[in-house]
């Protein structure tokens, strides 16, 4: 069974801090993509990441894929009340295999 | 572009009663899959349908069913509810694979009581 660990689980923080979302498997993914969730909606995609070692930025958020394409992570600089949702990652092998999520309050 | 529909929005059942739940998909794409989603589990893969046929399926038991019809729009099917089956039902369209990007619905929250 393929397994994706994504972690923390829950974070709560102070505006202005910064923080990263970490997804690891030992499966190789073909990409693997990260959305955000807000509460009473579905998740929407932020970012697909392909290649090993690719880094993307998207504003104050920075996402990398580990150079096996086993891994990310997802790094915000600054948080902001505004990046207060929940975030999914999802590697794509046959199937969407997806983490269990993080949730992430930020505090004004 | 219109975006994924889900239908109805808020469900409230009772134990053995069964429930059909809708779909309409982004124009053009043609592959849709169905999500459970609670706290305690997460983001759950139900199956996910393509042309009218299961492609894919998760591990759910066969009291979840689903289909698709010519025109993309899907159902999903739950009998004999159980308390368990409280969630939010997501769906999720995509243009061809079930690994492309996923366009989620707002949901349909299901209450078993």
């Amino acid at each position: 069974t393929q397994l994706l660990e994504q972690s923390p689980q829950f974070l709560s923080i102070q505006e202005g801090e910064n923080l990263t979302v970490y997804c690891n498997s030992s499966s190789v993914f073909s990409s693997l993509q990260w959305y955000r969730q807000e509460p009473g909606e579905g998740p929407v995609l932020l970012v697909t990441v392909v290649t090993g070692g690719e880094v993307k930025k998207l504003k104050r958020l920075t996402f990398q894929f580990g150079d096996a394409r086993k891994d990310s992570s997802l790094h915000i600089t600054a948080a902001q009340p505004g990046d207060t949702g929940l975030y999914l990652c999802a590697g794509a092998h046959y199937q969407l295999i997806w983490g269990a999520g993080t949730k992430l309050i930020i505090k004004p | 572009k219109a975006g994924v529909t889900q239908t109805p929005r808020y469900l409230i059942k009772t134990r053995g009663q069964q429930v059909t739940l809708s779909c309409s998909p982004i124009s053009g794409h043609r592959s849709v899959s169905w999500y459970q989603q609670t706290p305690g589990q997460g983001l759950q893969f139900l199956f996910e349908y393509f042309s009218e046929t299961q492609r894919n399926k998760g591990n759910f038991p066969g009291r979840f069913s689903g289909r698709q019809f010519s025109n993309s729009r899907s159902e999903m099917n739950v009998s004999t509810l159980e308390l368990g089956d409280s969630a939010l039902y997501l769906c999720a369209s995509s243009l061809v694979q079930h690994t492309d990007t996923q366009y989620f619905g707002p949901g349909t929250r299901l209450t078993v009581l």
